[in-house]
């Protein structure tokens, strides 16, 4: 069965370094996201992007993040100047469209951890 | 905003035993979707179920059922001859009918299975 695949599994990085997280979608989705989960804490929507272009982000998706669909089969996530409350959980996910009750598929999760 | 409540943040049960899980929500519309999303031990998070607002009847899949009251705003999942499998953290989500492809999750429930 298709999955989604997130890389790395844990990154660990400085505070004020760019990090790109990356995703491949199942591969005859269209639609993609990206939420996080700071540990302990709800898993929260961070941006959804649909025909090469941002359709929905949260207040959490300031200017520090943006996302990219450099090819026919990634998708990034990049942050670019980490801080401390970065560290979170990041799971990327697709669906097929969002019609109905269209399920969203996870990837297993990029652990952030800002130093 | 919407927001999703599970009060319960760890249950247990027996194997073969049935247990429920608990969620509320809160929103001011009426035309909406909700899912409980199963995350096993460094696996990805699956989706276990879902439901259509509009619908009466109560969706199951399985060993998997849910109780939707949707007046109490209440979407209690049920699961039956529980097996030593089922043990996970499970997410009850939420996502509004038209416009938006965000879920809005709850803190989880970790669930544990004993032998």
């Amino acid at each position: 069965e298709p999955e989604v695949t997130q890389t790395p599994s844990h990154q660990v990085t400085q505070m004020g370094q760019e990090v790109i997280l990356r995703c491949v979608p199942i591969s005859n989705h269209l639609y993609f996201y990206w939420y996080r989960q700071i540990l302990g804490q709800k898993v929260e929507f961070l941006v959804s992007f649909y025909n090469n272009e941002i359709s929905e982000k949260s207040e959490i998706f300031d200017d520090q993040f943006s996302v990219e669909r450099p090819d026919g089969s990634n998708f990034t996530l990049k942050i670019r100047s980490t801080k401390l409350e970065d560290s979170a959980m990041y799971f990327c996910a697709s669906s097929e469209t969002v019609a109905g009750v269209d399920e969203q598929y996870f990837g297993p999760g990029t652990r952030l951890t800002v130093t | 905003a919407q927001t999703v409540t599970q009060s319960q943040p760890e249950m247990s049960v027996q194997e073969a035993e049935t247990v429920t899980l608990s969620c509320t929500y809160d929103t001011s519309e009426s035309d909406y979707y909700l899912f409980w999303y199963k995350q096993p031990p460094s696996r990805q998070m699956i989706l276990v179920i879902r439901q259509e607002a509009y619908k009466q009847q109560n969706a199951t899949e399985n060993r998997f059922s849910v109780n939707f009251q949707k007046a109490a705003k209440s979407f209690s999942l049920k699961i039956s001859d529980s097996q030593l499998g089922d043990a996970a953290m499970y997410f009850c989500a939420y996502r509004r009918q038209g416009g938006s492809e965000k879920l809005v999750f709850g803190k989880g429930t970790k669930l544990t299975v004993n032998p």
